[in-house]
């Protein structure tokens, strides 16, 4: 069974620029959530999808989105890049029963 | 405010001995508990989790306590290996799907 892939698994984005993270979840999976991880702050939860709806979100700026498609893959946009966005960004699938599979994250670089 | 704190921020051991990492919480109400370990750069990877009526559990050498009358739990690793180095991140989840995270314990095995 194929785990939570993430994609690409490293980026360099320039100030002022958008990027988007792309997430495929484990078949059968229709939760997906993002999380940001920082030296300072561990991680802090983003905002959840599940069946394309948002059902939960965190304290971060508008400028974080994200939507989910029929398939349950995720994608999560960041507009506007600040030197502080600068993180590991994961994300999370989930099948019920409150597991939670992480994928190996996407390492964002703002310079 | 729902907080998990953790201890040791790190740790170093020398490798074959034993280690406990502490979490404490205020997670209300209260559905289960994690511990995550997460390898650098990659993403966490579920080692235990456990309800409100479990007060152990394993999984190989790593043994997860509970006790959710003071809100503490622990994670004990026997007879370390250099494999063991990782962060380690305590997770509590409230109702049905919102996570808190501890900011890890770094653990260091050293030869």
């Amino acid at each position: 069974k194929a785990g939570v892939t993430q994609t690409p698994r490293y980026l360099i984005k320039t100030r002022g620029q958008q990027v988007t993270l792309s997430c495929s979840p484990i078949s059968g999976h229709r939760s997906v959530s993002w999380y940001q991880q920082t030296p300072g702050q561990g991680l802090q939860f983003l905002f959840e999808y599940f069946s394309e709806t948002q059902r939960n979100k965190g304290n971060f700026p508008g400028r974080f989105s994200g939507r989910q498609f029929s398939n349950s893959r995720s994608e999560m946009n960041v507009s506007t890049l600040e030197l502080g966005d600068s993180a590991l960004y994961l994300c999370a699938s989930s099948g019920g029963r409150g597991g939670y599979t992480f994928g190996s994250g996407t390492r964002l670089t703002v310079v | 405010k729902n907080q998990v704190e953790q201890s040791p921020q790190s740790l170093i051991i020398l490798e074959g001995k034993n280690c406990t990492l502490q979490c404490n919480y205020t997670v209300s109400p209260f559905s289960n508990l994690r511990w995550y370990k997460q390898d650098t750069g990659r993403g966490p990877v579920s080692l235990t989790i456990m309800t409100f009526s479990e007060n152990t559990k394993s999984n190989g050498r790593y043994t997860a306590t509970l006790d959710a009358d003071t809100k503490q739990s622990s994670l004990h690793i026997t007879a370390s290996q250099l494999s063991d180095s990782a962060s380690y991140i305590c997770v509590v989840m409230e109702g049905y799907s919102t996570l808190t995270f501890g900011k890890g314990t770094m653990l260091l095995v050293s030869p």
